[in-house]
């Protein structure tokens, strides 16, 4: 089975800390996937990841930032939280060479609060 | 930037009752998925569409993928309130990598 594993499932942090989100996946797939989830908003896309050590922006990169030093790892780092960065963080990962390319198989989610 | 809509935003129904949702889209997709959030939890995969016109079930759920693959519509039977959740639809036209979510539907089954 698919197995996607978040860090933290819920996070209070305060303004201006320094934030990291890890994501983890074991099924060897080569894309990663950061999105934050807002009411009113849907899934947004912040940064993907297609190999290790590469990186893309997504729609709402601002105020954000990742590294990918292995595989199976992706991190998300908020490099001076602010309170608009309160919200639903949820990591995806997506096998270059499955049946249909674009499912992505999700982590359970960190809720993050910013105070 | 392509957008899929889905409707309705909220439908609360009673255990029993038979309900359709929808998403739709002015662009063509080459595939199409469905997934299912619970509070609290991530999205799950519930089926892919590839196919114009394609008809796949998963137990009480009917997903269908038009004609034309730019829309594409979810029918649950005898709604129970394990169903409750939010609905999501996902498509890409075949881009690197990158898929379009919808907003969601917001499904409440009350016992």
């Amino acid at each position: 089975d698919v197995k996607v594993t978040q860090s933290s499932r819920y996070l209070v942090k305060r303004t201006g800390e320094k934030v990291f989100l890890e994501c983890v996946q074991d099924m060897d797939h080569e894309n990663m996937f950061w999105y934050r989830q807002d009411p009113g908003l849907g899934l947004r896309l912040i940064y993907f990841s297609y190999d290790v050590k590469m990186k893309e922006k997504g729609d709402i990169p601002e105020g954000y930032s990742v590294s990918r030093e292995k595989k199976e790892r992706f991190s998300l780092i908020l490099e001076s939280a602010s309170t608009n960065q309160t919200s639903m963080y949820l990591c995806a990962s997506q096998g270059a060479r499955q049946r249909f390319f674009n499912e992505q198989f999700f982590g359970p989610g960190t809720r993050l609060t910013v105070l | 930037t392509q957008l899929l809509e889905q409707s309705p935003q909220f439908l609360s129904i009673q255990e029993g009752e038979n309900l359709t949702v929808y998403c739709n889209s002015s662009s063509v997709f080459s595939s199409l998925q469905w997934y299912r959030q619970e509070p609290g939890e991530g999205p799950v995969l519930l089926v892919t569409v590839v196919t114009g016109g394609e008809v796949k079930k998963l137990k009480r759920l009917t997903f269908q993928f038009g004609d034309a693959r730019k829309d594409s519509s979810l029918h649950i039977t005898a709604a129970q309130p394990g169903d409750t959740g939010l609905y999501l639809c996902a498509g890409d036209s075949g881009g690197y990598q990158k898929v379009t979510f919808g907003i969601g539907t917001k499904l409440q089954v009350i016992p």
